[in-house]
């Protein structure tokens, strides 16, 4: 069973539409990071969220960990090609091993 | 940022060689080290976590005299599979925690495009 699981795990749209991608679980988690993945490279750190209702933004990325801590959501607004990638979230439990999701594969038409 | 670097970041040899991979820490000491198996379009598998001067911790399923695990210091682990097959083909990624509370953040190498003909 996924400890996290994360849906779609396919998404392919055109340039400028909005997205969501989200992370859903049964467990808390004491912090929650989403992670954008290139072909051949390691994933990247886009943001960390730790407090029950927090949100962040990253430029057209919107970040929402949920209220009870167990689910986290990623918004895209307008998409661009140079948005496609694995979009991984990886969340924190009581202990410290961090565990991921399936992941997103995005791809942005132009 | 953190950065982690990782060496080689593509390897292709022959069927029953052994092969190391180095996973460093360049500005930032990592007690702690993982090492991660991930397939194309798949995510991340946890393979082993690796402590500074103890023995790793492998996951469920993972052979610890295939893939051996050295973490000597502070700023380097290695992951060296021995006689590898071409079964144990695929991208290896590590990544560094920097010391103190257990929920800092992960920071990922480049990751190992390992070939086996």
């Amino acid at each position: 069973t996924q400890l996290l699981e994360q849906s779609p795990q396919f998404l392919s749209i055109q340039e400028g539409e909005n997205l969501t991608v989200y992370c859903n679980s049964s467990s808390v988690f004491s912090s929650l990071q989403w992670y954008r993945q290139e072909p051949g490279e390691g994933p990247v750190l886009l943001v960390t969220v730790v407090t029950g209702g927090e949100v962040k933004k990253l430029k057209r990325l919107t970040f929402q960990f949920g209220d009870a801590r167990k689910d986290s959501s990623l918004h895209i607004t307008a998409a661009q090609p140079g948005d496609t990638g694995l979009y991984l979230c990886a969340g924190h439990t009581s202990g410290s091993r961090l565990t991921f999701g399936e992941g997103t594969q995005l791809t942005v038409n132009p | 940022g953190a950065v982690v670097s990782q060496h080689p970041s593509w390897v292709i040899c022959k069927s029953g060689t052994s092969v190391k991979i180095e996973c460093r820490s360049l500005d930032f000491q990592a007690t702690t080290m993982f090492w991660y198996r991930q397939f194309p379009k798949q995510s991340l598998m946890l393979m082993a976590t690796s402590n500074e001067g103890s023995k790793a911790t492998y996951e469920q399923g993972v052979e610890k005299d295939k893939f051996l695990i050295n973490h000597a210091s502070l700023t380097l682990s290695t992951l060296t599979v021995t006689s590898a097959h071409p079964e144990d083909s695929s991208f290896y990624i590590c990544s560094a925690r920097t010391t103190g509370t257990p929920n800092q953040p992960q920071h990922f190498g480049d990751g190992t495009r390992l070939s086996i003909l």
